[in-house]
């Protein structure tokens, strides 16, 4: 099956260091990849998603690139800010029987601290 | 556009109680939706999948007796915990999937979710 691995937190930065954030995948198929974020008391947002090999997702000043070969979809963001603290969640999405499907990494929360 | 409008936010009930949880598209119709449970500091965990209109499909180890899931119309999905006990407090989160009548882009977009406690 599925699944979604990537590094256990909490990670804590000091504002305007370089975040890597890894994750790994397991996948029968060709999923498209995708990284979520959580601030504190809201839902899941959708940061940024790529959807075949060698695709880089960005936005907010956050980039992962598509990885096939090494089935890996790394988080990066070079310098970050105290508003970045949150929690991160890497997934995949596939089809099952009743459409699509996304499976979610265990998260990692990134403290950033003035 | 694609907002996503989950309620309650909080619910506490006596053990035993029945708890319905509503999921609402209100800007997009949503063909399908997705229930999650999210434990503390863990991940997501797919309960079910729904489609408009059709019987939920459940992922193993999920009680469909016990969570019950009706998608009843394109911008309304319930989920019902029935008989709820301590174990099942949790965070609950909804997603839907359809496309935007502006662009029509397909979208996923998720609810701010809905913790469950129960005494």
């Amino acid at each position: 099956g599925n699944s979604v691995t990537q590094m256990e937190g909490p990670v804590t930065l000091s504002e305007e260091a370089f975040l890597t954030i890894n994750c790994t995948y397991t996948a029968t198929g060709y999923p498209s990849l995708f990284w979520y974020v959580q601030y504190p008391g809201e839902g899941l947002q959708l940061l940024l998603k790529a959807t075949k090999a060698d695709d880089k997702g960005s936005n907010k000043g956050f980039e992962a690139t598509y990885r096939k070969e090494t089935t890996s979809f790394h988080l990066e963001k070079g310098s970050v800010q105290v508003s970045d603290s949150a929690v991160y969640f890497c997934a995949l999405s596939d089809r099952n029987n009743a459409g699509n499907m996304l499976t979610f990494g265990g998260g990692t929360r990134l403290m950033v601290k003035p | 556009g694609a907002v996503v409008s989950q309620h309650p936010s909080w619910v506490i009930c006596k053990s035993g109680t029945s708890v319905k949880i509503e999921c609402r598209s209100l800007d997009f119709q949503a063909t399908t939706m997705f229930w999650y449970r999210q434990f503390p500091k863990q991940s997501l965990m797919l309960m079910a999948t729904s489609n408009e209109g059709s019987k939920a499909t459940y992922e193993q180890g999920v009680e469909k007796d016990k969570f019950l899931i009706n998608h009843a119309s394109l911008t309304l999905s319930t989920l019902t915990v029935t008989s709820a006990h301590p174990e099942d407090s949790s965070f609950y989160i909804c997603s839907a999937m359809g496309r935007t009548a502006i662009s029509g882009a397909n979208v996923l977009t998720f609810g701010a979710g809905s913790r469950l406690t129960v005494l």
